[in-house]
């Protein structure tokens, strides 16, 4: 199993739509969580910290579940330009160096 | 602006070539990272330097090499060993390691192919 697992898609929706994407991680003890968002073929751009109570930036919200070990990100109101990449990014407890587990992301195409 | 800058932008490695790819950055980070993505895979973890004149592997070291002599500058080399090099290759920095929650910052990639 993977340490970290996000349905590829892609994930087709028409403007103005909502969308959710989950992520599924394998280590309980992880502690940190994070959604970034990647372009084709540009550097991946963080989006939003997931925490336990679960947050919101705008039309974005992040919400964690530990007991399941997964993590949301729900888009509302999707616009043209959240198309992209979504990239789930996991810190396990590692103790040492910085050491991000990054899915392999979940695409989103939002069609006029 | 601060940030950090990857060149070239495209490179292309012929059989039994070393190459380089230059990472620079101006944030005065002092870790720093190297990924490799490829295609409907994550980033995985080439090297990392938490101070300069120090390095470590991370999961996927084989193949290649870094060094650390200046704050500012972290090149990887792919060399010759490595025998799949083909890949979408990532710099990255942090202001440290002291926390999990540090944000990581990206250069905007290099894109390496087998001629």
């Amino acid at each position: 199993r993977k340490e970290v697992e996000q349905d590829p898609g892609p994930f087709n929706v028409p403007e103005g739509a909502t969308v959710a994407f989950n992520c599924t991680y394998s280590n309980s003890a992880s502690q940190s969580f994070f959604w970034y968002r990647q372009d084709c073929r540009k550097e991946p751009k963080l989006l939003m910290s997931v925490y336990s109570s679960g947050n919101e930036d705008g039309r974005f919200t992040a919400q964690l579940n530990r007991a399941s070990q997964y993590i949301s990100l729900l888009i509302r109101d999707s616009k043209l330009s959240d198309s992209a990449t979504y990239l789930c990014v996991v810190v396990p407890f590692s103790g040492g160096y910085n050491k991000l587990i990054f899915g392999a992301g979940t695409r989103l195409a939002v069609h006029p | 602006d601060g940030g950090i800058t990857q060149s070239p932008k495209y490179l292309f490695r012929k059989e039994g070539q070393n190459v380089t790819l230059s990472c620079e950055q101006n944030l005065n980070h002092d870790a720093m990272y190297w990924y490799r993505q490829d295609p409907g895979q994550g980033l995985r973890l080439i090297y990392y330097s938490q101070i300069v004149n120090d390095f470590q592997k991370g999961d996927i070291a084989e193949g290649y090499s870094v060094s650390r002599e200046k704050k500012e500058s972290f090149p990887l080399t792919v060399t010759s060993a490595q025998k799949n090099p083909t890949a979408f290759y990532l710099c990255a920095s942090s202001i440290g390691q002291t926390s999990t929650n540090e944000k990581l910052f990206f250069g905007s990639g290099t894109q390496l192919s087998v001629l």
